[in-house]
């Protein structure tokens, strides 16, 4: 079944400490992309990456870090949690389409991150 | 400043009638537009799209329609059933290559029984 996953799907943490919320595809995409959701402002971009070792910052990049070392994976860091970056994340993936970003990308389940 | 606008945060319709979401944006370099879907625990999953060359564009029981000059695109869903409560998103994707969707903040749709 093609899809994305995403671990952990729940995690409560406390400000500081180091951790990694893991995303694989098994679509073969060469694109991923993280969000965040938070209440009345839907999602917005936080790194993507458009192959192996290519990766850029989104719209809301602070406080993130990412690497795509293999064409299924981009894991998510936090270096040093902090309460506002309490939300739920999700991964993307698509395969380009034509170009132009016209491709229907796909959505993980969700991490819901709470930082104490 | 939002650029993509879902003003109801909520819509409730009988089933069987005609469900109406509406989406306004304001950055004029949008020029595709995607509706998903989001079902409580689940990731978003794509419904359908529009390209700004279009003004319509139908996939059975969901039509999209597209207002360039009025910034404005809206979902209308015939007949509604109960399975298509939930919350429904409005994206858009500008004429650049990064392929970041700017959502909404969404509407959640309520259909009765």
């Amino acid at each position: 079944e093609a899809q994305v996953t995403q671990n952990p799907r729940y995690l409560i943490t406390v400000t500081g400490k180091k951790l990694t919320v893991t995303c694989s595809q098994n679509m073969n995409h060469e694109y991923m992309s993280w969000y965040r959701q938070d209440p009345g402002l839907g999602l917005r971009q936080i790194y993507y990456s458009m192959n192996v070792e290519v990766t850029d910052k989104g719209d809301v990049p602070e406080g993130y870090k990412v690497s795509r070392k293999e064409k299924r994976n981009f894991p998510l860091i936090l270096e040093s949690p902090s309460p506002n970056q309490t939300s739920l994340y999700f991964c993307a993936s698509s395969k380009p389409s034509g170009g132009q970003g016209r491709d229907t990308q796909y959505f993980g389940p969700g991490t819901r991150l709470t930082v104490l | 400043d939002q650029q993509v606008k879902q003003n109801s945060p909520s819509l409730s319709v009988q089933e069987g009638r005609i469900s109406i979401l509406n989406c306004d944006y304001t950055n004029s370099m949008f020029d595709y537009f995607l509706w998903y879907k989001k079902y409580p625990a689940e990731g978003p999953t794509f419904l359908i799209s529009i390209s700004s060359i279009k003004d319509k564009n139908e996939d059975g029981r969901f039509t999209v329609f597209l207002n360039k000059s009025a910034k404005h695109l809206s979902l209308h869903i015939v007949p509604s059933q109960p399975g298509d409560s939930a919350v429904y998103f409005c994206a858009a994707i500008p004429d650049t290559g990064r392929r970041a969707l700017t959502f909404g903040s969404g509407t959640r749709l309520q259909v009765q029984p």
